[in-house]
């Protein structure tokens, strides 16, 4: 089956600068791959998702990228406030498969 | 903005006891999700439901576990003999037609003493 890797684990970045976080998969069928966003005591809220006919795909300072032939993936955060601050999933699957998520990276935006 | 709903938002139950975890997935969706995470781990899938019936489930969702969909709006887990090493967060998701965007309720902490 899937399986997702994802790092760094934990991230801190000051107020303004990127953050990049990257995950790897495994499954070569895989098409979807979306972000979540997880702040404490919620659920994973969907940010921003890509299809694998797709290489790069930007909504304001979120942008995710792919690369098919060495299956990763990654997500940018551009000039990164202190609301940014929270847990990132990615996650991917193929079809009608179940969602396989990464471990998460904590991400700290320092102001 | 529809949404998906979970209730309660914390069940504390003793071991060995039934509980039943309840959502309200977006209305017009087809296909049914029920993920668990246990605290600082990753988000694991349980099982998946469409058309009535389970679609697919993991290892973990093994035969203490039951999903049920009793009408047209409700989605229950039920757990029947609580072990420990249930206690988790328990997230509902639901996906519509095409079933690739998976939008998830605020969950059910479920604490097993």
């Amino acid at each position: 089956g899937e399986n997702v890797e994802q790092h760094p684990s934990t991230l801190s970045v000051q107020e303004g600068d990127s953050a990049v976080i990257k995950c790897t998969y495994s499954d070569s069928a895989s098409n979807y791959f979306p972000w979540y966003k997880q702040e404490l005591g919620k659920g994973p809220q969907l940010i921003i998702d890509i299809r694998s006919n797709v290489g790069e795909k930007k909504d304001q300072r979120i942008a995710v990228t792919l690369n098919k032939t060495a299956k990763h993936f990654s997500l940018h955060i551009t000039e990164t406030q202190p609301e940014d601050s929270a847990v990132y999933f990615c996650a991917a699957k193929e079809g009608n498969t179940p969602l396989v998520f990464g471990k998460g990276t904590r991400l700290s935006v320092i102001a | 903005e529809p949404e998906v709903t979970q209730t309660p938002s914390h069940q504390v139950t003793q071991m060995g006891q039934e509980v039943i975890l309840r959502c309200v997935p977006i209305s017009n969706h087809l296909y049914f999700y029920w993920y668990r995470q246990i605290l600082g781990q990753k988000v694991e899938f349980l099982v998946s439901f469409y058309n009535n019936e389970i679609s697919e489930k993991s290892e973990i969702f093994d035969d203490q576990f039951s999903v049920e969909r009793p009408d047209g709006s409700n989605f229950t887990l039920k757990i029947r003999s609580t072990k420990l090493e249930d206690s988790a967060m328990y997230f509902c998701a639901s996906s519509g037609l095409r079933n690739t965007e998976a939008f998830f309720g605020q969950g059910t902490r479920l604490t097993v003493v």
